[in-house]
């Protein structure tokens, strides 16, 4: 089955780190580049940070650069979020989502998974 | 950043019935728009991309039109599961920018 799966969301206090991770199944990881997308409460999709598929290339929104750090293993078919210095505005569900093509167009999405930093 | 201003927010439509909405971008994005389906508590499903293709799988009462600065999703035919939020989003460039989203719901 072709799929997305986020872990690693949870409660953190406000200044503390978090990881997140995304493994992907029935397709050629290596070949995708991959984004992760956010999703604060009621507000709208942000996109956060996108990796190219050999890893040799890395986007981040102004709003994390500095303390997010977007990295990927091809062995492990595993994207990761590294978020480092976290603030309540980080609250939100975290997407992972599949890269197609040379504009990495965003075609397949998972589930989320939901970061909560208290103050 | 370029700005995606989508409207309506909201729309109330029946079973049966065609709706429309529309994206605007703050600049030229060279058809590189795409429209996503979010029902809550499931993956974003991508639609529509670089303005008019079907993904594959999804049925043909979604369409998509426009150029330039201009997009439009119609759905024809309203199903129940069609009712969702509706967001395009614009991946001409860095950062890729999202509309507000369009929330449709059962009249």
């Amino acid at each position: 089955q072709v799929q997305l799966v986020e872990s690693g969301g949870g409660v953190v206090q406000s200044g503390r780190s978090l990881r997140l991770s995304c493994v992907a199944s029935g397709f050629t990881f290596s070949k995708y580049g991959i984004h992760w997308v956010r999703q604060a409460p009621g507000k709208g999709l942000e996109c956060v940070a996108v990796i190219w598929s050999d890893g040799s290339y890395k986007y981040y929104a102004e709003s994390v650069t500095g303390r997010f750090t977007i990295s990927r293993d091809n062995s492990k078919n595993t994207l990761y979020l590294q978020m480092n210095n976290l603030r309540a505005a980080d609250t939100a569900i975290y997407y992972c989502a599949r890269g197609e093509g040379r504009w990495l167009r965003l075609d397949l999405w998972g589930q989320g998974t939901l970061v909560t930093v208290s103050s | 950043d370029i700005q995606m201003t989508q409207s309506p927010s909201s729309l109330s439509a029946s079973v049966g019935d065609r709706v429309t909405v529309t994206c605007r971008a703050s600049q030229g994005i060279n058809d590189f728009l795409a429209w996503f389906q979010h029902r809550p508590g499931r993956a974003p499903k991508s639609l529509i991309y670089a303005s008019t293709y079907l993904e594959s799988g999804v049925p043909s009462r979604f369409s998509g039109s426009g150029s330039g600065t201009d997009f439009t999703l119609t759905i024809s035919n309203l199903q129940p599961e069609d009712f969702a939020t509706y967001y395009c989003q614009q991946y001409n460039v860095y950062p890729y920018t999202f509309g507000q989203g369009t929330k449709l719901e059962i009249k």
